[in-house]
């Protein structure tokens, strides 16, 4: 199976400064179609999860344009611009290339 | 508003079986493909199944094949997960995700508490 492995495990961050957050694979994850099929999600605390980015950059609908993701093969990041106390809380990547579906182990957000 | 609504969770002993329910509304829902994931005690997020809208693929994960049974009753806006032979391992909030599985889950519910336990 694929492994995919997040760092670091907890980003303490300062309000209006910028994060990054790691994902990396263990295999490619670019598949047959062509497409890269990486994903990021949020879960703050005590709520369900939420998308944020598919196949490596799209942002969802109503996400806010200070995250942004990239990356390609078997390394990608997902990028606060100016981090807000909203987005205090543990973010996924997720990978859709291989079976099984897999998340990464997930990278606590705290403010300092 | 979209929304997802778990039902069917609870406490059961090892062995045991349980039916797992979400009801849909404010999407399409015969033409969405469904999803359960799953996230044990303060762990990370685990897909469990997925389903095709039409019903005609499921995929699982090997932990959970041959126990786990997706399906959906596109009438009635429904998605189920049959869980049989539980193991302290299943004990997770259960989340109904709605979602073409490769590119991720867009929608999800508020989850429902499986315990597994004597």
């Amino acid at each position: 199976d694929v492994v995919m492995t997040q760092s670091p495990l907890s980003l303490p961050v300062t309000l209006g400064q910028p994060a990054s957050i790691s994902c990396r694979s263990s295999q490619s994850l670019v598949y047959s179609d062509g497409n890269t099929y990486l994903n990021w999600f949020q879960q703050r605390p005590g709520q369900s999860p939420r998308r944020l980015i598919y196949m490596v950059s799209k942002r969802d609908s109503g996400v806010p344009d200070r995250f942004s993701g990239s990356g390609s093969g078997t390394d990608f990041t997902l990028r606060i611009s100016r981090v807000e106390a909203e987005d205090v809380g543990i973010y996924y990547c997720m990978q859709g290339t291989h079976w099984p579906l897999l998340f990464g182990g997930g990278t606590k957000v705290e403010i300092k | 508003e979209v929304q997802l609504v778990e039902s069917g969770g609870g406490l059961v002993q090892p062995g045991g079986s349980l039916r797992l329910s979400c009801e849909v509304s404010g999407l399409t829902f015969s033409t969405s493909w469904m999803n359960w994931v799953r996230q044990g005690p303060e762990k990370a997020l685990e897909w469990v199944a997925s389903i095709k809208p039409d019903g005609s693929e499921r995929y699982y994960v090997d932990s959970v094949k041959g126990r786990f049974t997706i399906s959906r009753d596109n009438a009635k806006n429904s998605l189920y997960l049959d869980m049989n032979s539980l193991r302290g391992e299943d004990t997770a909030l259960y989340y109904c995700a709605r979602g073409w599985l490769r590119a991720g889950f867009d929608q999800w519910g508020q989850g429902t508490l499986v315990t597994v336990s004597a």
